[in-house]
């Protein structure tokens, strides 16, 4: 029931764009994504409601394709301060289960 | 969005001893979870603290082992029981208000058992 998450990792230069996917082998009625820095807890990126919807957060977005059990998280023009592990959420009977992550690390 | 304060931050224990954390959110919040992480890994979910009535626990995680508080809608405690080495770990309380709003997290209790 765990979403899977793809890359694990990716390293990028400064102004790279990165891609994270998110897929569950369960249909998805939301999808939720948070980015974990070092030594602090997960913040609340955003949550995707609704098949097709797309939204926005900074220079990230992401999109949430229902039918696909899909979601994607889309980093455009990376910053330094946009280094972090990245999770996304599915909830599952109630319980919000995390995927094993993808660590992002953004050089100068 | 909710802010939580976590309590302790982290702590050295003996095992065979147990600790409770703290969780204390500044609005009344739906739900609140406890979830442990080991250092690199993701988040497993422990519990759902139930405000009034016993936590649902995940397959893996028993009551006599981590008993769980909720005694009003914005204060919980997670207690882990008997610790062994194997229970060192992050612990971190989740709340959120559910529908559109995200999680919000406590900033983790480290624990290490010796």
């Amino acid at each position: 029931q765990q979403p899977v998450q793809s890359p694990q990792a990716v390293i990028l230069r400064e102004g790279e764009d990165a891609v994270i996917n998110c897929s569950s082998s369960k249909a998805l009625y939301s999808v939720h994504w948070y980015r974990q820095k070092h030594g602090e807890a997960p913040v609340f990126l955003m949550i995707l409601l609704k098949g097709g919807e797309q939204k926005g957060h900074e220079k990230i977005s992401a999109s949430f394709n229902e039918k696909k059990q899909q979601s994607s998280l889309y980093l455009t023009a990376s910053q330094l301060s946009y280094s972090g592990t990245y999770f996304c959420g599915t909830p599952v009977e109630g319980n919000l289960i995390f995927g094993k992550g993808t660590k992002l690390s953004v050089k100068p | 969005s909710a802010v939580i304060s976590q309590k302790p931050s982290r702590d050295i224990c003996q095992r065979g001893t147990s600790l409770t954390i703290q969780c204390q959110v500044d609005s009344q919040v739906t739900m609140m979870f406890w979830y442990r992480q080991q250092p690199g890994q993701s988040l497993t979910l422990i519990a759902t603290a139930n405000q009034g009535s016993e936590a649902t626990y995940e397959s893996g995680f028993v009551i006599d082992k981590f008993p769980i508080s909720r005694p009003n809608l914005t204060f919980s405690t997670l207690t882990v029981s008997n610790m062994s080495p194997e229970d060192s770990s992050i612990y971190l309380c989740s709340a959120t208000s559910g529908g559109s709003y995200g999680y919000t997290f406590g900033s983790g209790t480290r624990l290490t058992v010796v």
